[in-house]
């Protein structure tokens, strides 16, 4: 079955700096790729996706990035604020198989 | 849209006694999961369904715990009976049917506390 690792485990970073979370799966056939942010006592919410025929997806100070051929992803942050600090999960998933999540990495921006 | 509606939000009970959470899931939704969260295991998933039927429950831990979806807008988790090491909180999320195509959205989640 899909594995997913995530790393790193926790990251923090001076407000107005870019972060960097990184993701590896194990199935070759998982083409949906989404990113959950976690607010502390708050449920998980979906913030970006990507789909295995696309490399590259942006939504204002976010990207996500697809390398197929490594079974890597990675999710960009820039000019990050301080409520961008949260946990935040990566997933893997193809079909109408469950999605797996990777173990999540706590974000904190300091001012 | 209200979105996936968990009850209740926060639960006390008393090792040994019975905890029902329940879930209505977004209607059109056609999967259900239940997952757990701790500070030490992450977010585990329990059981999910499909067209209210159980797909995978390879995640529930032990016999205590048992899932229903009984209809397309409800579901419960039940735990029974329930222990100090059953803290946690639980979350409910709910998809259109292909995971390939949508995400789950979350419930507010329930946080259980066994004492």
């Amino acid at each position: 079955g899909e594995n997913v690792e995530q790393h790193p485990s926790t990251l923090s970073v001076q407000e107005g700096d870019s972060a960097v979370i990184k993701c590896t799966y194990s199935d070759s056939a998982s083409n949906y790729f989404p990113w959950y942010k976690q607010e502390l006592g708050k449920r998980p919410q979906l913030i970006i996706d990507i789909r295995s025929n696309v490399g590259e997806k942006k939504d204002q100070r976010i990207a996500v990035t697809l390398n197929k051929t490594a079974k890597h992803f990675s999710l960009h942050i820039t000019e990050t604020q301080p409520e961008d600090s949260a946990v935040y999960f990566c997933a893997a998933g193809t079909g109408f198989q469950k999605l797996v999540f990777g173990t999540g990495t706590r974000l904190l921006v300091s001012p | 849209d209200a979105g996936v509606i968990q009850s209740p939000r926060h639960e006390v009970t008393e090792m040994g006694q019975e905890v029902t959470l329940r879930c209505k899931p977004i209607s059109g939704h056609n999967s259900l999961f239940w997952y757990r969260q701790t500070m030490m295991r992450g977010l585990e998933l329990l059981i999910y369904f499909n067209n209210n039927v159980p797909i995978d429950d390879s995640g529930m831990p032990e016999d205590r715990f048992s899932a229903k979806m009984p209809n397309a807008s409800f579901s419960t988790l039940k735990i029974q009976p329930s222990e100090p090491r059953d803290s946690a909180v639980y979350f409910c999320a709910s998809s259109p049917q292909g995971t390939a195509n949508y995400g789950y959205t979350f419930g507010s989640g329930t946080r259980l506390t066994v004492v």
